[in-house]
C-alpha cells in the first residue's frame, strides 16, 4: 500500500486544518487508517484513526478539535483539525497498519509540513 | 493515560552494541513496535511485535520485552544506524496508540 498526503501547507490561526491521504495499491475498505504528526524537533504524536467502517478513535488531547473520516469511493481518508494555533505546526503523516490496531505501522506517507501562521 | 519512557539519547562506537530501552507499566503484556526515523524521512518499522524483524531489516536489529521494560538492540552498529528511534504500543484499555518520546542514537 502506498500513501500520499495532500493539503495546504499554510493555515491561519483559528482556522481548520484539512488534509487528505490517498491510498493506492490496495483497498481502503479494510483495516485502520491513521494520522500521526511530528512538531519540528519533537516526537511522533498519534492524532487518531478511522476504521474502514467509519468508527474512530482520537488522542484525548486533541479529541475536541479533530475529525478523521474515510471515503471508500475515492480510496481516501481525511483529517480535520479545528481552531489551530502555532502549536499545531508539524509534519503530518498518514499511515496504515498490517491488520489490526495493535499491529505496527508498515506503510507511511512521506509527510507534509503544515505551518500555522498569520 | 499510558506513558512510554525512552532515554533522550544513546551513544555508541561503530561495531559495538546499542541498547535503547522503552519503559511502561507492565509493557511486557503488550506488543511493542520499534521505528527508525532518519532526518526528513518517514519512520520505518525495524522490529514489530516485540522481536519480529520485517523483510529487509538486517539481523543486527532485535527486540525484547518483559516486565516494565522493552528494548531494541542493534548489534555491530554502523554509521548508517544513526537516527531517532521510537517505541510504540496499542493500549487496549483506552484504545489509543502510544509513542515513546524517542531516542537519538549517535554513532561516534
Amino acid at each position: 500500500v502506498q500513501l500520499q498526503e495532500s493539503g495546504p501547507g499554510l493555515v491561519r490561526p483559528s482556522e481548520t486544518l484539512s488534509l487528505t491521504c490517498s491510498v493506492s495499491g490496495g483497498s481502503i475498505s479494510s483495516y485502520y487508517w491513521t494520522w500521526i504528526r511530528q512538531p519540528p524537533g519533537k516526537a511522533l504524536e498519534w492524532i487518531g484513526h478511522v476504521f474502514y467502517s467509519g468508527n474512530t478513535n482520537y488522542n484525548p488531547s486533541l479529541k475536541s478539535r479533530v475529525s478523521v473520516s474515510v471515503d471508500t469511493s475515492k480510496n481516501q481518508f481525511s483529517l480535520k483539525l479545528a481552531s489551530v494555533t502555532a502549536a499545531d505546526t508539524a509534519v503530518y503523516f498518514c499511515a496504515s497498519q498490517v491488520v489490526g490496531a495493535d499491529d505496527a505501522f508498515d506503510s507511511w506517507g512521506q509527510g507534509t509540513l503544515v505551518r500555522v501562521s498569520s | 493515560s499510558y506513558v512510554l519512557t525512552q532515554p533522550p539519547s544513546v551513544s555508541v562506537a561503530p561495531g559495538q552494541t546499542a541498547t535503547i530501552t522503552c519503559g511502561g507499566n507492565n509493557i511486557g503484556g503488550k506488543s511493542v513496535h520499534w521505528y527508525q526515523q532518519r532526518p526528513g524521512q518517514a519512520p520505518v518499522v525495524v522490529v514489530s511485535d516485540d522481536n519480529d524483524r520485517p523483510s529487509g531489516i538486517p539481523e543486527r536489529f532485535s527486540g525484547s520485552n518483559s516486565g516494565n521494560t522493552a528494548a531494541l538492540t542493534i548489534s555491530r552498529v554502523e554509521v548508517g544506524d544513526e537516527a531517532d528511534y521510537y517505541c510504540q504500543v496499542w493500549d487496549v484499555s483506552s484504545e489509543h496508540i502510544i509513542f515513546g518520546g524517542g531516542t537519538k542514537l549517535s554513532v561516534l
